[in-house]
């Protein structure tokens, strides 16, 4: 079955400290991967993607397809990354996303 | 801007109502969907629509039933709402084509007493 496990409810870091989000995901063929956040009272909106290889808010996460893993990482946390985050695939050929439970991320002062 | 707007932020219903959730995006978009997002349990797939008049279940359809008009209008309808219907309610849009990102509303949290 198609799933997305972040095995994380809530990481909580602080500031400065480095931040890394799992996400692995069952799959068998090749998916498109996202990250998608949401910060307290505001919508859920696109973070990153894997396809666009690039980094957003100093956040970047890296298919790994022997592992089946999209973990999201920043080297340095700060108090405004502090949200929700989801991981989720839409498997080849179809739009339909397939969410994670999310890991709600606290940074410390 | 994307614009995905849902017509309530909050709302109150009794059990055995029958509820209605309107979600409008002004960007002429294919695709709609209805979420359900629960703490511990994600974003949970309701319905989703890839034309007018054409609608699919997602994973957790029982209970809902759904209406898209016109393009830009997707409703969610709770036919006969129940307890375990209180939740938060999101809806989204993405463009179609080979552009996968969606743009989301700002959600509807319902409580069913």
């Amino acid at each position: 079955a198609q799933r997305v496990t972040q095995p994380e409810k809530l990481l909580s870091v602080f500031k400065g400290a480095p931040v890394e989000l799992k996400c692995n995901y069952s799959y068998s063929g090749s998916p498109e991967l996202f990250w998608y956040v949401q910060y307290s009272r505001q919508r859920l909106q696109l973070l990153l993607r894997h396809i666009s290889r690039e980094s957003i808010k100093g956040f970047t996460a890296d298919l790994n397809k022997g592992e089946t893993s999209f973990h999201l990482k920043k080297p340095f946390a700060q108090e405004e990354d502090s949200a929700m985050y989801y991981c989720a695939l839409i498997p080849s050929g179809t739009y339909k996303y397939i969410f994670g439970t999310g890991t709600r991320l606290k940074v410390l002062a | 801007d994307v614009k995905v707007t849902q017509s309530s932020r909050y709302l109150v219903k009794r059990t055995g109502e029958k509820v209605f959730l309107e979600c409008v995006q002004d960007m002429d978009h294919e695709n709609m969907f209805w979420y359900r997002q629960d703490p511990g349990l994600g974003l949970r797939l309701i319905y989703f629509s890839y034309d007018v008049k054409m609608k699919e279940k997602g994973d957790i359809p029982e209970g809902y039933s759904v209406s898209r008009e016109k393009k830009e209008r997707f409703s969610l309808i709770l036919e006969s709402a129940s307890t375990n219907q209180t939740s938060m309610y999101l809806c989204a849009s993405t463009i179609g084509g080979g552009n996968t990102e969606a743009f989301f509303g700002q959600g509807t949290r319902l409580t069913v007493v």
